[in-house]
């Protein structure tokens, strides 16, 4: 079946500094598509970013990614991070109507 | 900001007892999906809908858990005998699925604890 794999467990980093996680996918569909999810602390996950389109960047808040089908990746990336991107970040990928597969989630905390 | 109702927000159960909660789409959302989230807060899909027909669902989902999405009422997912390792929080999600939009809208979630 499908997998997700990011950048596991916590990344601490100071507030300014640029971010990146992780995501690599395996599926076996030519065409998924991929997202980023962000879970504040007793929130739901909220989209943040999505893509099925190959080679395209998109952005936003901030963060932006790029579907790369060749190496089956979908980073996130932000230039200068924030105290208020300390969150839970999930890549999460599906194809057509089904079920999301997310990635075990990656832990960002921002500090002064 | 996702449009998704979920309620109850919080359900307390003793084991062995059904469990319920509801969820309403986004307007116009045709699909609708069920998630569990446990305490390392990793995810499980769980049932999707289509309208009020069934897409895709786990075998966990067909032996103790019952979920529909009748027309014109809110979707239902239901434990029938809760057990402790139930205790999670239940997430539905729906999308339109079409049209350029392909994205899941999460409502705020039902987080349930089994005694």
């Amino acid at each position: 079946g499908d997998s997700v794999t990011q950048t596991e467990g916590l990344v601490t980093l100071t507030e300014g500094l640029p971010v990146m996680l992780n995501c690599t996918y395996q599926t076996i569909y030519s065409n998924p598509f991929l997202f980023w999810y962000v879970q504040h602390l007793n929130e739901s996950p909220r989209l943040l970013l999505k893509s099925f389109t190959d080679n395209k960047r998109t952005e936003h808040q901030g963060f932006h990614a790029t579907l790369h089908k060749s190496s089956s990746s979908f980073h996130l990336q932000k230039s200068s991070a924030q105290l208020s991107d300390s969150a839970l970040y999930y890549c999460a990928l599906n194809n057509y109507a089904q079920g999301l597969t997310f990635g075990l989630g990656t832990r960002v905390s921002v500090f002064p | 900001n996702s449009k998704v109702i979920q309620t109850p927000r919080y359900l307390v159960k003793g084991q062995g007892q059904k469990a319920k909660m509801r969820c309403i789409p986004e307007k116009g959302h045709p699909v609708v999906f069920w998630y569990q989230q446990n305490k390392n807060n990793e995810f499980k899909f769980l049932i999707n809908f289509q309208n009020q027909e069934v897409l895709q669902q786990i075998d966990m989902t067909e032996k103790r858990f019952s979920a529909e999405c009748p027309s014109n009422s809110p979707c239902s997912l239901e434990i029938q005998s809760s057990e402790a390792g139930d205790s999670a929080l239940y997430l539905c999600a729906s999308s339109l699925w079409g049209e350029g939009s392909y994205e899941q809208y999460f409502g705020p979630g039902t987080r349930l604890t089994v005694l």
